[in-house]
Order: C-alpha cells, then structure tokens, then sequence
C-alpha cells in the first residue's frame, strides 16, 4: 500500500467553481500534515499546515480526518492562478522526512 | 524572503560520469534535505543531514550517493557514476531548528539529464 495516496485528476474546473481533493495516508503514527502546492517544473511550495480542527486560509480549507487517515483541501472560488498540482505531504514526527503524495493535477479554466 | 539557491539549475552528463549538485541553504537554518523528483513521479526523500552528519536516508541513497558541507554555507550532493535513472529533477530543501518546526524551505531544483 503506498504511504500516501491522491487522486492524480486532472481536475478540470471553471473559474469560481469549488474543488476538493483528497488524500489518505498509510502510517497511523503520522504527526504533521501538510498541503504543499507545486507548478510545472517548480519546486513544492507549502500552501498550508493541516490540523485535526480544519484550518482555513481564505479560499482555501483543509480538514484531517485522524481516525480514517484522510486528509482533505477545499479550493473555494476557483481562480486561473490556482491551476496547479497539489500535493499531500505526511511527517511521522520528529526529525523524519516528509513523505509525498504523487499529486492532483488543477487546471482552472476561463 | 530568505531563499535556498540550488546551481546549476540544468546539468547534462553521461552516463558514468560524476556530478556534484550545489546547493545554498538558509542561513540560520540547521536541517538540510536532498529530494529528488523524476518526471511525472512523486517527490522522494534522499537524505538528511544535521550537525554535519548524515541523520537518516532512504534506499535510494545508495552507495553512489554522498552529501558534503564542506565549508560551512554549502551543501553538495555528489553522485559518483551516474544512470540513466538518475536523471530527475534534484530539490535541496533546510529548515530551522526544532523537531515540529516543519517550516521547509525547498531551492528551485536542479535538472539533471544522465545521456
């Protein structure tokens, strides 16, 4: 079973539309939870941290589901610059690397 | 904003050939990673490395594979022959003290091409 999984999209969404990805994770001794942002040919940027009690940062919402190992991003009011791929990052704890999803694929379309 | 500064940012090789991967961290930051990317893969850890010691390393990290800090801003990643299945895109990454500060900062990544 792969440590951390995603739906690889594409995700093909309208400006303005809502989008929702999703991750689980394989290791229930998992600490820190992150969604990391990545366009073509860059480097991972961290968009966000994610908590047990959801955490929002504008348009953006992340939820961690401990007892299922589910991790979740919501982009609310989808802009072009959004079109990226987004990828689930999982930390065991400590000084342990952090652990990547593949990715889901965003193209925002005008 | 402070920046990890990764050179070259593209580098051909053949095969067999040893290349040495530049990498700058943060200043004040204590932790530094190799990561590597193949084309359309996921990102996978290589190494870390802290008070001037390698702390943990995947498999992939084989005997090919050294890290250096020689001079104290530097960080190297050395691979001594390279494969064909080493080309991929190679991302250093540092971040500050502290086991749960997980505030990485990742370089832009340097392309390496093994022909």
């Amino acid at each position: 079973r792969k440590e951390v999984e995603q739906d690889p999209g594409p995700f093909n969404v309208p400006e303005g539309a809502t989008v929702a990805f999703n991750c689980t994770y394989s290791n229930s001794a998992s600490q820190s939870f992150f969604w990391y942002r990545q366009d073509c040919r860059k480097e991972p940027k961290l968009l966000m941290s994610v908590y047990s009690s959801g955490n929002e940062d504008g348009r953006f919402t992340a939820q961690l589901n401990r007892a299922s190992q589910y991790i979740s991003l919501l982009i609310r009011d989808s802009k072009l610059s959004d079109s990226a791929t987004y990828l689930c990052v999982v930390v065991g704890g400590g000084n342990t690397p952090l652990v990547f999803g593949k990715g889901t694929r965003l193209s925002v379309i005008a | 904003e402070p920046e990890v500064t990764q050179t070259p940012s593209h580098q051909v090789t053949q095969m067999g050939q040893e290349v040495i991967l530049r990498c700058v961290p943060i200043s004040n930051h204590l932790y530094f990673y190799w990561y590597r990317q193949i084309l359309g893969q996921k990102v996978e850890f290589l190494v870390s490395f802290y008070n001037n010691e390698i702390s943990e390393k995947s498999e992939i990290f084989d005997d090919q594979f050294s890290v250096e800090r020689p001079d104290g801003s530097n960080f190297t990643l050395k691979i001594r022959s390279t494969k064909l299945e080493d080309s991929a895109m190679y991302f250093c990454a540092s971040r500050r003290d502290g086991p749960n500060n997980y505030g990485y900062t990742f370089g832009s990544g340097t392309r390496l091409t093994v022909v």
